[in-house]
């Protein structure tokens, strides 16, 4: 595809599962991050990756959430024992430099009952 | 996480008159800046950038000005359209990572 895509879109789950989520950034984008945005407000930074170099996790809420990429291409977010303030979507966005425009996906939303 | 944002302010306008969002950035450092529109149920998409070196920047109907000295943001639209309604978030780079600020709904009646 052209764009950024996740999946899933919706994801419903009950408080103390594990949850992940899937980004499948643009094709060359060596920059990727993960956003998160509660019910209106902003977006809070999670992490970036850039290429190979070590990820910048310093968004990361807690030691529940991680987050993978294999090279340049999928990455994967990662909550463990989900609780009720993870309910969120969440927005992966992939840039073809750690300088460029950013390419936003639809976001995942995730609701933790 | 980091983010600036909270509760959202709205700034409501008529249709055809030009408005103008204003956004605070946090990081002297920061050399890029980016105005991004996210309507409801989607992700946010690009509107303008603007590097550091500049102090102004002209779009299609957009022009984002920037104020290094108070660290100050302003995106204008002009002849604002029903369409233009959506939240408006500027954004800053600092090491690579870009930063959100807070958020601004905007509302335009016809």
């Amino acid at each position: 595809g052209a764009g950024v895509s996740q999946s899933p879109s919706n994801k419903v789950t009950e408080k103390g599962k594990d949850v992940e989520l899937r980004c499948d950034p643009i094709s060359g984008h060596t920059a990727l991050y993960w956003y998160r945005q509660r019910l209106g407000q902003g977006l809070e930074f999670l992490i970036y990756f850039q290429g190979n170099s070590a990820p910048d996790k310093s968004g990361l809420p807690s030691d529940r959430f991680s987050a993978e990429r294999t090279g340049e291409s999928v990455s994967t977010l990662t909550i463990q024992r989900t609780q009720q303030e993870d309910s969120a979507v969440y927005l992966c966005a992939s840039s073809p430099s750690s300088t460029g425009e950013l390419f936003f996906g639809e976001g995942s939303r995730l609701t933790v009952l | 996480g980091e983010s600036v944002g909270l509760h959202l302010p709205t700034l409501s306008v008529q249709e055809g008159d030009n408005s103008i969002i204003n956004c605070a950035y946090s990081n002297s450092a920061s050399d890029y800046f980016i105005w991004y529109k996210q309507e409801s149920g989607k992700g946010p998409q690009f509107i303008i950038d603007i590097r550091s070196n500049m102090d102004k920047r002209q779009g299609q109907r957009v022009t984002v000005l920037l104020n290094k000295t108070v660290k100050h943001l302003s995106l204008q639209i002009a002849a604002t359209q029903p369409g233009d309604s959506a939240v408006y978030f500027c954004a800053e780079k600092t090491a690579g990572k870009l930063i959100f600020g807070q958020g601004t709904e905007l509302s335009v009646k016809p």
